[in-house]
């Protein structure tokens, strides 16, 4: 069965204090793993699609990388508005389009 | 900015009320749209996919006599919760993907959600 499990449930860090959020996934078979950030009461924001093991994508203090289990979003140096909820996605080769999503990363930094 | 608006944004009305909520993808057509729904806390899950010109797959467990999807046109996807009732109170949202290849991995692009309270 294709699972996705998002660690820590929850997170507070210090402005400026550096870290890192995991997204576990089985699946038979991955097209894509996708990262998003959701602010309460909004929908989720796309940030980054990663295909394939060891590939890596960056925005501004984010950083996406991806293993054959595993997906790590970085946070280097965060700040206050990177306080929001983030949330893994994968989709699987024999499942059509559909996306499987983890419970979520509630960030939040501290000034 | 925004490529896929939802409408509305909040509603609040009575049990036995029957709401439909609007997801159109702004700059694109959009042969396939998903309606997820949120609880508190909790991630996304997925309700069903609403297909063009054809009939909404629906997820198990998800009555499609109680919630009605109708996607008319490239732009356009509704989803009617029919004779609702407190349970069905929850977080709807609904997503695109920008390209149309039937197999798609590229991201879905997620609307703002709508907040249904029924008291």
């Amino acid at each position: 069965e294709d699972q996705v499990t998002q660690s820590p449930e929850a997170l507070r860090l210090q402005e400026g204090e550096s870290s890192s959020l995991n997204c576990s996934y089985t699946v038979s078979g991955l097209r894509g793993l996708f990262w998003y950030r959701q602010d309460p009461g909004k929908g989720p924001e796309f940030l980054f699609t990663l295909y394939s093991a060891g590939e890596e994508k960056e925005k501004e203090r984010l950083k996406a990388t991806l293993t054959k289990k595993e997906s790590f979003l970085h946070i280097t140096a965060p700040k206050p508005e990177d306080s929001a909820t983030y949330l893994c996605a994968v989709q699987a080769r024999d499942t059509g389009n559909q996306f499987y999503f983890g419970t979520g990363t509630s960030l939040t930094v501290i000034p | 900015g925004a490529v896929v608006s939802q409408h509305p944004s909040r509603v609040i009305c009575k049990s036995g009320t029957s709401v439909k909520i609007e997801c159109r993808s702004l700059d694109f057509q959009a042969t396939t749209m998903f309606w997820y729904r949120q609880f508190p806390k909790q991630s996304l899950m997925l309700m069903a996919t609403s297909n063009e010109g054809s009939k909404a797959t629906y997820e198990q467990g998800v009555e499609k006599d109680k919630f009605l999807i109708n996607h008319a046109s490239l732009t356009l996807s509704t989803l009617t919760v029919t004779s609702a009732h407190p349970e069905d109170s929850s977080f709807y949202i609904c997503s695109a993907h920008r390209d149309r290849t039937p197999l798609s991995n590229q991201p879905q692009h997620f609307g703002d959600g709508t907040r249904l309270s029924i008291l």
